[in-house]
């Protein structure tokens, strides 16, 4: 069966420091990759999309890179800030359907002053 | 720019009693729609999703049904309400076509008693 994979456990991290975030997956061969945040009570944000072919992508602080190798996506958050403290989730297009997603439980970010 | 509405933001129903939860995008045409529940410590679970007017995808069998009857409303239904029911119901939308980001409501918090 399908499986997504991200850390269960919260990541502590003190401002201005690199957050990284791990999303494995497996028994999948995604076209592409998305990473959003969450924030309690509230919907999902989208924040980066990267493609198989892409093996990096860069917005402003945020970073993803996509190996499909390893099947394994890496979401890094550089000189981290505490507004960035928040759920983030990795989803995935499950097989035969380029339409809906397939979401990991989340990793739960928490940076300190 | 695109817009989703979802109503109401809190709703505390008995156990038996129907279910009818709406969502309106504005600002686009012909998006695909979805619908999610997120229970207490779980991931985000996808219920149905639709890429047009009166098509409708179910991707978990249960006692809930959707309905498209404009092409910016979607529709979330139950006959008679169960426990299990209880979460955080999320409605999407994503523009036409595959691999595209989504985009969330503000969900509506269902406990049921």
């Amino acid at each position: 069966s399908q499986k997504i994979e991200q850390n269960s456990e919260a990541l502590n991290i003190q401002e201005g420091k690199t957050a990284t975030l791990t999303c494995n997956y497996t028994n999948y061969s995604p076209a592409y990759l998305q990473w959003y945040r969450q924030d309690p009570g509230r919907g999902p944000v989208f924040l980066l999309l990267i493609r198989e072919n892409e093996k990096e992508k860069r917005k402003e602080r945020l970073k993803v890179t996509f190996d499909t190798t390893l099947k394994q996506s890496l979401f890094h958050i550089t000189a981290s800030q505490p507004a960035d403290s928040a759920t983030y989730l990795c989803a995935l297009a499950p097989p035969n359907s380029g339409y809906a997603l397939n979401f990991g439980k989340g990793t739960s970010l928490l940076v300190t002053p | 720019s695109q817009t989703i509405h979802q109503w109401p933001a809190t709703l505390v129903q008995p156990v038996g009693s129907p279910l009818s939860l709406e969502c309106t995008v504005e600002g686009t045409s012909n998006p695909n729609l979805y619908w999610y529940r997120q229970a207490a410590g779980r991931g985000l679970q996808l219920l149905f999703y639709s890429v047009g007017i009166g098509q409708i995808s179910s991707e978990v069998p249960q006692n809930l049904s959707a309905s498209r009857p404009q092409d910016r409303q979607f529709i979330l239904s139950s006959k008679k309400l169960l426990l299990s029911d209880s979460g955080f119901y999320l409605c999407a939308w994503s523009p036409g076509g595959a691999g595209q980001p989504q985009h969330f409501g503000d969900g509506t918090r269902l406990s049921i008693l």
